[in-house]
């Protein structure tokens, strides 16, 4: 399953298949982003990171992709299991300036 | 990774009561600190950044003198939400940035206060 936009979408996919979620970010000058994975009533986990220069990263089946030409960020979640069911957000940044937040997307596995 | 304590991670209280809630790095140093507010299904919304020492600095729109925030030592800031009204209701995120080793731009974050106002 994949998600698109900047509302807060919800994306449905069953327990095994892959999983995509899309961030659109808003500078330019970004040169660092993080995706975090948001558990109903907890506060941000970290998940994978990327910086600028790269346009692929892989971690344990996550994967972020980036795409500075059209500002795009990807987080693709191998064999998606029920304990991914949560709400994603990309996050960007400049240097070390503050930290700016996407909207988030909320992934539910069924099972 | 970092650990990042909060607490309380709920907290019901009475309308004009003051709420302290605290935010510690428990294995790291943290000369920066930062507060979030969350509305329900929604992002994260930064309020200020607490900094070791000084005052901290505050996100456009965010009062101040109603939410203070001191940063005394390199693992604990706190942020106090005075005179709390219902609308104050929300739920508050601390986090800070580990310095440490290359990444030093990821945040880890604390769980998350509930904050209810009656």
């Amino acid at each position: 399953g994949e998600s698109v936009g900047l509302h807060l979408p919800t994306l449905s996919v069953q327990e095994g298949d892959n999983s995509i979620i899309n961030c659109a970010y808003s500078n330019s000058a970004s040169d660092y982003f993080i995706w975090y994975k948001q558990e109903s009533g907890k506060g941000p986990q970290f998940i994978i990171d990327i910086r600028s220069n790269m346009d692929k990263r892989q971690g344990q089946r996550v994967t972020v992709l980036l795409n500075k030409t059209v500002k795009h960020l990807s987080l693709q979640i191998a064999a998606t299991q029920p304990g991914d069911s949560a709400v994603y957000f990309c996050a960007e940044t400049q240097g070390y300036q503050k930290v700016t937040f996407g909207i988030g997307t909320k992934l539910q596995v069924i099972p | 990774g970092a650990v990042v304590s909060q607490h309380p991670s709920r907290v019901i209280c009475k309308s004009g009561t003051s709420v302290k809630i605290e935010c510690r790095s428990l294995d790291f140093q943290a000369t920066t600190m930062f507060w979030y507010r969350q509305f329900p299904k929604k992002s994260l919304m930064l309020m200020a950044t607490s900094n070791e020492g000084s005052k901290a600095t505050y996100e456009q729109g965010v009062e101040k003198d109603k939410f203070l925030i001191n940063h005394a030592s390199l693992t604990l800031s706190t942020l106090t939400v005075t005179s709390a009204h219902p609308e104050d209701s929300s739920f508050y995120i601390c986090s800070a940035r580990d310095l440490r080793g290359e990444a030093k731009n990821i945040q880890y974050f604390g769980a998350g206060t509930r904050l209810s106002v009656l």
